[in-house]
């Protein structure tokens, strides 16, 4: 089992849907947690960062956090084809610099 | 906010050669930095950790003798891909790490042919 499970996608959506995008892991020692998009070609940009459990709101993302289930969201409102790139979650626990990254989700959303 | 520069953004090179492959953070100083490589459609896996003045720590099953990692100054980090050969072809990331997260280069796309 990875320690970190992603869908790969990819996820079709037409433009202004809500997109609801998802990471499991396994460690319950993770505590904290980032969503980047990066686009094709492109390093990896960070959208969200949070620390264990809650919500986090930043314009149209929101990222949330399950610690008890070991899952954690990011919702995109009002997508934007432009929001069409590849998310990828990461997350660490305490005592190391090392990021776990999932395998991103490929997002296209159509105009 | 905290910028890394990677150069070059893509490379093509012969079967055998060797490329070198430059990170600069641009407005923090970077003690510590990290190289990535991905696949297509594969997540970033991390080859090394190079930190400054010392040997870079590299991750099990990646060659410290085909990938030198170079950290001479706070601010710059290099990656020479030794003999390349078309397995080498990848896409080559390095990151640093600031006070939420990292800030990652642009990424090289290398080719070996």
């Amino acid at each position: 089992q990875k320690e970190v499970e992603q869908d790969p996608g990819p996820l079709s959506v037409p433009e202004g849907a809500i997109v609801s995008l998802n990471c499991t892991y396994s460690n319950s020692a993770f505590q904290y947690f980032m969503w980047y998009r990066q686009y094709s070609r492109k390093g990896p940009e960070l959208l969200m960062y949070t620390y264990s459990s809650g919500n986090k709101e930043d314009g149209r993302f929101t990222a949330q956090v399950d610690k008890s289930s070991k899952y954690i969201s990011l919702f995109i409102r009002d997508s934007q084809p432009s929001d069409s790139a590849t998310y990828l979650c990461a997350m660490t626990g305490p005592g190391t610099y090392k990021y776990i990254f999932g395998t991103g989700t490929r997002l296209k959303v159509l105009a | 906010g905290a910028v890394v520069s990677q150069h070059p953004s893509w490379v093509i090179c012969k079967s055998g050669t060797s490329v070198k492959i430059e990170c600069r953070s641009l407005d923090f100083q970077a003690t510590t930095m990290f190289w990535y490589r991905q696949f297509p459609k594969q997540s970033l896996m991390l080859m090394a950790t190079s930190n400054e003045g010392s040997k870079a720590t590299y991750e099990q099953g990646v060659e410290k003798d085909k990938f030198l990692i170079n950290h001479a100054s706070l601010t710059l980090s290099t990656l020479t891909v030794t003999s390349a050969h078309p397995e080498d072809s990848s896409f080559y990331i390095c990151s640093a790490r600031v006070l939420y997260g990292y800030t990652f280069g642009s990424g090289t796309r290398l080719t070996v042919v």
